[in-house]
């Protein structure tokens, strides 16, 4: 079974924190993926990597990086923290875009 | 990117059939039809996919007409385990396309007793 494992189940940080989300995936992907999450807005993109050192912007990139130095590890970075980032975060990984496993996602609180 | 449109929700009662329609009428050519399961505070997870006619696994069929216009997910005899966001993503599988695929609201089905 394809394993995606998230670092944090929940979190909580304060306005203007850095904040490191990572996903680290044991299928040798090629693709791993950020979303997140909010009530009514169903899942967004924030980034997709399609391989090591390689990222494409999402639908909502502002306020986030990220940073994908091996195969196997997709980290989201939130270089400033703000209340409107409180969401939950899912990282995904796949072999071809139309099938992606996902992990069990990071509820982020920011205060 | 074809865009799809499914019913915000659904109700069902325990032992009945679900059927979830999805309307894809962009779809491309090398666009294959992928339907997700999400409970809450999980990710989603595959359940099928398919192109055209009819797939079947342990956990549902799907079924797709000729035009690919359109797909319907059956849910034999559903249990309240079954109560969850399903997702609807038409995409190309080929694993030198580097685009995005769409989640859209999904239909979120209430299982009752």
């Amino acid at each position: 079974d394809v394993k995606v494992t998230q670092s944090s189940r929940y979190l909580v940080k304060r306005t203007g924190e850095k904040v490191f989300l990572e996903c680290v995936q044991d299928m040798d992907h090629e693709n791993m993926f950020w979303y997140r999450q909010d009530p009514g807005l169903g899942l967004r993109l924030i980034y997709f990597s399609y391989d090591v050192k390689m990222k494409e912007k999402g639908d909502i990139p502002e306020g986030y990086s990220v940073s994908r130095e091996k195969k196997e590890r997709f980290s989201l970075i939130l270089e400033s923290a703000s209340t409107n980032q409180t969401s939950m975060y899912l990282c995904a990984s796949s072999t071809s875009l139309a099938t992606q496993y996902f992990g069990p996602g990071t509820r982020l609180t920011v205060l | 990117l074809a865009k799809t449109t499914q019913p915000i929700s659904m109700d069902s009662y325990e032992g009945q059939e679900v059927n979830i329609t999805c309307s894809h009428n962009n779809i491309a050519t090398n666009d294959y039809i992928t339907w997700y399961q999400q409970f809450p505070s999980q990710g989603p997870r595959f359940i099928i996919q398919g192109y055209k006619t009819k797939v079947t696994n342990e956990v549902a069929s799907l079924f797709i007409p000729a035009d690919r216009k359109s797909s319907t997910l059956s849910l034999p005899r559903v249990s309240l385990s079954d109560t969850a966001v399903y997702y609807c993503l038409v995409g190309d599988r080929s694993s030198s396309n580097t685009g995005k695929l769409i989640f859209g609201q999904g239909t979120t089905l209430q299982v009752k007793p």
